[in-house]
């Protein structure tokens, strides 16, 4: 039951370019969206979020877009650094009551060459 | 900058043995997760936990599972009886209060204690 995918397993990309990570969603409950990084043997790192009531975020040099009728949101990353190289997961929260659970994509590594 | 911490970072048990693995919270959060990976699979959710008690908890997190904050700063994850199955990498996680704001779902991992079950 694959509520959150992220199809791309991998993404490579040089250094000083864009890079973007895509995520879709299945469940219309989802209303919160969030980005997370993951280095191994750490744990995630939140980066980024949007509510479903915005179409994009941005934070440095992260920006985050949501198309709610595509049930589709990416991560851009401008411009990439060496220091992005990382496993990307992209997770969602439904709305209201105690739904707060994040549902996880299975993560995109991201390798930025020098 | 405030972090969740996690002890011990690798526990290595015999199968059906206890193990109870240990969280700290970042201070002024409410809500508070239990979360694990199997190696080579996506972060599932195990439970939430809200004012002393559990908020939500998914179909993994059976009977031999409990969580319990026995303080006002530790929150810990039993699990009874280990099986084989239950090798994964545990996180815990903490967020403010997201009933009131939405982005105060932003939730914060821990570095994850290792569960090793021989």
């Amino acid at each position: 039951d694959q509520q959150v995918k992220q199809n791309s397993p991998s993404l490579s990309v040089q250094e000083g370019r864009i890079s973007i990570l895509n995520c879709d969603y299945t469940n219309s409950m989802f209303d919160y969206f969030l980005w997370y990084k993951k280095y191994p043997a750490e744990g995630p790192t939140f980066l980024i979020s949007i509510s479903s009531i915005k179409d994009k975020n941005e934070d440095g040099r992260f920006t985050v877009f949501l198309n709610k009728s595509a049930k589709h949101l990416s991560l851009h990353i401008v411009p990439s650094q060496p220091g992005d190289s990382a496993v990307y997961f992209c997770a969602a929260s439904g709305n209201g009551g105690s739904n707060y659970k994040l549902t996880f994509g299975k993560g995109t590594l991201l390798t930025v060459n020098p | 900058e405030p972090e969740v911490t996690q002890t011990p970072s690798h526990q290595v048990t015999q199968m059906g043995q206890e193990v109870i693995l240990r969280c700290v919270p970042i201070s002024n959060h409410l809500y508070f997760y239990w979360y694990r990976q199997i190696l080579g699979q996506k972060v599932e959710f195990l439970v939430s936990f809200y004012n002393n008690e559990i908020s939500e908890k998914s179909e993994i997190f059976d009977d031999q599972f409990s969580v319990e904050r026995p303080d006002g700063s530790n929150f810990t994850l039993k699990i009874r009886s280990t099986k084989l199955e239950d090798s994964a990498m545990y996180f815990c996680a903490s967020s403010r209060n997201p009933i009131k704001i939405p982005s105060y779902n932003e939730q914060f991992f821990g570095p994850g204690t290792r569960l090793t079950v021989l």
